[in-house]
């Protein structure tokens, strides 16, 4: 158990439909991480927060947006969702050092399917 | 954009044999990670390598860290079937904060 708390681990919605993912991190750790993970593109990072501020935004579309509350946990919000949003979407935390990120715990992720 | 390419894309082997895999980088990186990960569950951290030149060992499994930190590999000596897997590296960058970028990963198979 990487201490990382992803919901629900599968959703299944229709094309159009808008969902959110939610993910706690492992205690004490400030930095959340998004991530999609296809058979062709391997695990594509999508953004990124910390301590409640986006930090880093990877390949993320402006369909997809996220946040981090104050109590840490975070949500990815997909909209106008499309077949091709069918993936794998993990979320990982982090320590955060002056040296940049640390170990990252990932989540046992959420399956995603778009009919 | 820092990009990390892993080969071999998949390999299939017998237990017994010996395999490396590696991961390069055209980019220098404070650290980089390897990762494995199981179907259906998310990677899971096994090394970080900090040091250029670095060589790490894990059981039966050596990494090793390029001079110039822009690459890395990961030897697997006597593999088993429990080493079945995707093993994925990623790197970090050299701010505060910057997310690890990952590589496609290698498909590991290990048959008895």
């Amino acid at each position: 158990d990487s201490g990382v708390t992803q919901t629900p681990k599968h959703l299944i919605t229709a094309t159009g439909q808008r969902v959110t993912l939610r993910c706690s991190p492992r205690s004490g750790d400030l930095s959340v991480y998004w991530y999609q993970q296809s058979l062709d593109q391997g695990l594509q990072f999508l953004i990124q927060y910390y301590n409640g501020e986006e930090r880093a935004k990877g390949n993320i579309l402006e369909r997809f947006s996220a946040q981090q509350f104050p109590d840490l946990h975070s949500e990815l919000n997909l909209s106008s969702l499309e077949l091709g949003d069918s993936a794998l979407y993990f979320c990982a935390s982090s320590v955060v050092s002056m040296r940049g990120p640390t170990e990252a715990f990932f989540g046992q992720g959420t399956r995603l399917t778009v009919v | 954009t820092q990009l990390l390419e892993q080969s071999p894309q998949f390999l299939s082997i017998q237990e017994g044999e010996n395999l490396t895999v590696y991961c390069n980088s055209s980019s220098v990186f404070s650290s980089l990670q390897w990762y494995r990960q199981e179907p259906g569950e998310g990677p899971v951290l096994l090394v970080t390598v900090v040091t250029g030149g670095e060589v790490k060992k894990l059981k039966r499994l050596t990494f090793q860290f390029g001079d110039a930190r822009k690459d890395s590999s990961l030897h697997i000596t006597a593999a088993q079937p429990g080493d079945t897997g995707l093993y994925l590296c990623a790197g970090a960058g050299s701010q505060a904060g910057t997310a690890l970028i990952f590589g496609k990963g290698t498909t590991l198979s290990v048959s008895s």
